[in-house]
């Protein structure tokens, strides 16, 4: 079992729709990264949580540390916002991925 | 604001060759980070180092890699003897200090060994 699971592995959507890609992880951590990577390579961090909730335009992350669990929301989303979406839990000064999930959104 | 910088961005290289690649971390970010990265997976750690000293080494690092960052500024990552198993995206990144920071990722350098 991976230490840091995703869902769903893949997700389409129609632009405008409110859209969720759950993270769970089974390890103790120091904090909790949300990165998106576009074809081609590039990662971009997204947010980096230990607590609570960040907002940032229309990208929400949320994380619940008793749950060892993590949600990304993104709001009114369109075809700019498809990609790969990552999570990632620090622990021990280094980061285990989730394997990502690919969103796609259509015009 | 330069970012990571990362080259060769793609390299092909016959099995059985050497290959480098560089890493040049945003200035001033005292650690650095090798990630590899292969189709349909997430990156997986190879090694870190903090200023000059690599701090530690994944198991998945087999005595053909290497890595150094002699001055503590920028860094390599050296293949000897590449194997077709060793194709995927050598990803670099840097953060300014200890756990806790946004971590910023480079274009990544991809690998394929033929």
């Amino acid at each position: 079992k991976n230490e840091v699971e995703q869902s769903p592995q893949n997700l389409t959507a129609q632009e405008g729709e409110f859209i969720t890609i759950n993270c769970s992880y089974s390890v103790g951590i120091s904090a909790l990264h949300w990165l998106q990577q576009h074809p081609g390579g590039g990662i971009v961090s997204l947010f980096m949580l230990s607590s609570g909730k960040k907002k940032h335009g229309r990208l929400i992350a949320t994380i619940n540390i008793q749950e060892k669990h993590s949600s990304l929301h993104i709001t009114a989303s369109h075809p700019r916002d498809s990609a790969v979406y990552i999570c990632a839990v620090e622990r021990s000064d280094k980061l285990i991925f989730g394997t990502g999930t690919r969103l796609q959104v259509f015009p | 604001d330069t970012g990571v910088s990362q080259n060769p961005r793609h390299k092909i290289t016959k099995r059985g060759q050497n290959v480098t690649f560089r890493c040049d971390p945003i200035s001033e970010h005292n650690r650095l980070y090798w990630y590899r990265q292969t189709l349909g997976q997430g990156p997986e750690f190879l090694t870190y180092f903090q200023n000059e000293a690599q701090l530690e080494k994944s198991r998945l690092l087999s005595d053909r890699f290497s890595a150094e960052r002699p001055k503590g500024s920028f860094s390599t990552l050296e293949i000897q003897r590449t194997e077709q198993g060793d194709s995927a995206m050598y990803l670099c990144a840097s953060s300014p200090g200890s756990s806790g920071n946004t971590i910023y990722f480079g274009e990544g350098s991809w690998l394929t060994v033929v």
